[in-house]
């Protein structure tokens, strides 16, 4: 059974800050990972989706990196801003089904 | 439309009762998943539709959990005889396809059980 661990569970940064978020896996047979944040009461909203066979895959100030070998992916986000806070959750596809972890929350104090 | 879409976004509903949530996924998408995100916890798997294949029913919690898809678009997610442990948020995912494409939620439907 895959099993998904997110390191920190909290973090709590000043604005302006970057961010590094931690992500590991145990089943490296996966298809992708795909990074989501949650904002209080609401749904996931998708940030990045890399496949399996990349290593990295960058959107405005999110980066995140992918070593599937050795079961971690790394979501970085520049230069924090307050709007960035929120829970983030990374997500691993296989066996027909995406594998949460637990999320890292996020608050960037202005 | 746009996006997934979720009815209700509440469900207040006293326990015995039974309930019916709703999903309608993006346009074209052929997958379908429930989760549930209970207060405090992760995302648990509940149920995924493919197509026309038989749906993956593994993670339905009891058979008092059911779910179907009709006409490979809109599904149900039925909860008979309401338990105060079904209170959670109960999110709809779908995906162009089931090989792990990029997977879009809606917005849930928060199910209390008084």
């Amino acid at each position: 059974k895959q099993e998904v661990t997110q390191i920190p569970a909290a973090l709590s940064v000043p604005e302006g800050e970057n961010l590094v978020l931690n992500c590991s896996f145990t089943d490296s047979a996966i298809y992708n990972l795909q990074w989501f944040r949650q904002d209080p009461g609401k749904g996931l909203t998708s940030l990045l989706l890399i496949q399996s066979s990349q290593r990295e895959q960058t959107s405005g100030r999110l980066n995140a990196s992918l070593d599937k070998s050795s079961g971690r992916s790394t979501l970085y986000i520049a230069a924090s801003q307050p709007g960035d806070s929120a829970t983030y959750l990374c997500a691993v596809f296989n066996d027909y089904k995406l594998s949460f972890g637990a999320g890292t929350t996020v608050t960037v104090r202005a | 439309g746009a996006g997934v879409s979720q009815s209700p976004s509440n469900k207040v509903t006293e326990k015995g009762k039974d309930v019916e949530l709703r999903c309608d996924p993006i346009s074209g998408h052929t997958a379908l998943y429930w989760y549930r995100q209970s207060l405090g916890q992760g995302l648990e798997f509940l149920i995924y539709f493919q197509g026309n294949s038989a749906p993956d029913k593994s993670g339905l919690p009891s058979d008092r959990f059911s779910a179907e898809r009709t006409g490979g678009s809109v599904s149900t997610l039925t909860i008979q005889r309401t338990q105060q442990e079904d209170s959670a948020v109960y999110l709809c995912a779908s995906s162009y396809s089931g090989g792990g494409t990029e997977a879009f939620f809606g917005q849930g439907t928060r199910l209390t059980v008084v």
